[in-house]
């Protein structure tokens, strides 16, 4: 049972436009997401968070939305550029048991 | 700084052959994490140290032996290989294991078992 899914495989976006990719979750322990950007032949690295206190977050052009009722999450990102072009993992943990559960990730191609 | 350190960074194996991949972090992190992704799917754990001394299973620990060399090392064994663990592997470290920050990854070492 995938308790982190992210839908859709890949998005298509035009440059300067918004990307907004989703994750759905199932277990409602979790109070903690992160995204991650992972380009090719690269480890993940860390875009942004939110727990769940919150239904917001925004870093920059990055911003994270949290509907806890509808066990959903999304990163918006305004606006796109082609340097986003990437894999976007959808992360979740609960607190003190540190594990983080993956999505299969969105593969986001921003067109210039 | 170099953040978290693989090798080797590519492999090919025979199956049943053997092989260790390493895995050494700078960052004083106490929590380090071995994960397995396959095409078109996500970051699957494989084994876990939440400290130096301790280890635990993950998601898919089948297959696979860790040892946790001191609060630096993290070490993952391929005892016999097989095809189904051609994947690429990603060590990962973070703060604690209690702490839901982010995790630290490698850069990942590509394994192919023919």
């Amino acid at each position: 049972d995938q308790q982190v899914k992210q839908n859709s495989p890949s998005l298509s976006v035009q440059e300067g436009r918004i990307s907004i990719l989703n994750c759905d979750y199932t277990n409602s322990m979790f109070d903690y997401f992160l995204w991650y950007k992972k380009y090719p032949a690269e480890g993940p690295t860390f875009l942004i968070s939110i727990s769940s206190i919150k239904d917001k977050n925004e870093d920059g052009r990055f911003t994270v939305f949290l509907n806890k009722s509808a066990k959903h999450l999304s990163l918006h990102i305004v606006p796109s550029q082609p340097g986003d072009s990437a894999v976007y993992f959808c992360a979740a943990s609960y607190t003190n048991a540190g594990k983080s559960t993956f999505g299969d990730g969105t593969t986001l191609t921003v067109k210039p | 700084n170099a953040g978290v350190t693989q090798t080797p960074k590519f492999q090919v194996l025979k199956t049943g052959q053997s092989m260790t991949l390493q895995c050494a972090q700078d960052m004083n992190h106490n929590s380090m994490y071995w994960y397995r992704q396959d095409p078109g799917m996500g970051l699957r754990l494989i084994y876990y140290s939440a400290s130096e001394g301790t280890t635990d299973k993950g998601e898919v620990p089948n297959g696979y032996n860790v040892s946790r060399l001191n609060k630096r090392e993290f070490s993952l064994r391929l005892e016999s290989a097989a095809p189904s663990q051609t994947s690429v592997y990603f060590c990962a470290s973070r703060v604690f294991q209690g702490n839901t920050g982010e995790l630290f990854f490698g850069e990942g070492s590509r394994l192919t078992v023919l």
